[in-house]
């Protein structure tokens, strides 16, 4: 049973339009992550969060922005969808170093057309 | 700056045979976590298994092991006794302990293996 959900699971959505992918998580953990991956290639981050209140951009730049006002909570929104924004959106969260890998959510597979 | 080399794009493996996938990694931390997941084509990320950088044995779970060489900077996943269910995408990941709180999760290429009947 997953700890983490990712909603919805595909999008396909028209050039322009508002959109906001969901994650939650049930952990408490703290670190959250939003990770982008085109198809067959390697994830990259895009938005990370400490906790409530903290956001910060990850390596790579994304037109997206993100909000933290629960823990369990880290929205993702597209203010305006272009054909370019067309990826799998993968979040997840961590307890933190050491040991702590992350769980994954399910991922968004997004299509704008 | 932290950096992980996956140099197999695509492998192929014989069911029941073993298969090794190659990780290189380049940090400064002194003390790292090396992780690998597995992404089948439904897309979601799987954990396998992880490696403490000051671990002295080799971690293994189930089917999986991994062939920790420090020297060499290499963490190399071992499937042995592959199953159909094993054709995947694999990737190899790096989380420094000592670097920024955030303990950002850095994430090779990915290979892409075929389990063959």
């Amino acid at each position: 049973e997953a700890d983490i959900y990712q909603t919805p699971r595909y999008l396909v959505i028209g050039t322009g339009k508002k959109i906001t992918l969901e994650c939650s998580q049930t952990m408490g953990h703290d670190k959250m992550y939003w990770y982008q991956q085109d198809p067959g290639m390697e994830l990259h981050l895009i938005h990370y969060s400490y906790g409530v209140n903290s956001t910060e951009k990850g390596d790579l730049s994304s037109e997206s922005t993100v909000s933290r006002i629960r823990t369990e909570h880290f929205p993702l929104t597209l203010e305006s969808a272009r054909p370019s924004h067309t990826s799998q959106y993968l979040c997840a969260s961590s307890i933190g170093p050491p040991k702590g890998g992350y769980t994954f959510g399910s991922g968004t597979r997004l299509t704008v057309v | 700056a932290q950096k992980i080399t996956q140099t197999q794009p695509g492998m192929f493996v014989q069911e029941k045979e073993a298969v090794t996938l190659d990780c290189t990694y380049d940090t400064s931390d002194p003390s790292y976590g090396l992780f690998w997941y597995k992404q089948p084509s439904s897309g979601e990320m799987i954990f396998l298994i992880y490696q403490g950088s000051y671990d002295q044995q080799n971690a293994t779970e189930g089917r999986y092991s991994l062939n920790f060489q420090k020297a060499r900077k290499s963490a190399n996943l071992v499937i042995s006794a592959s199953q159909l269910g094993d054709s995947a995408m694999y990737f190899c990941a790096m989380r420094g302990i000592r670097s920024s709180n955030t303990g950002k999760l850095i994430f090779g290429q990915g290979t892409t293996l075929q389990v063959k009947p």
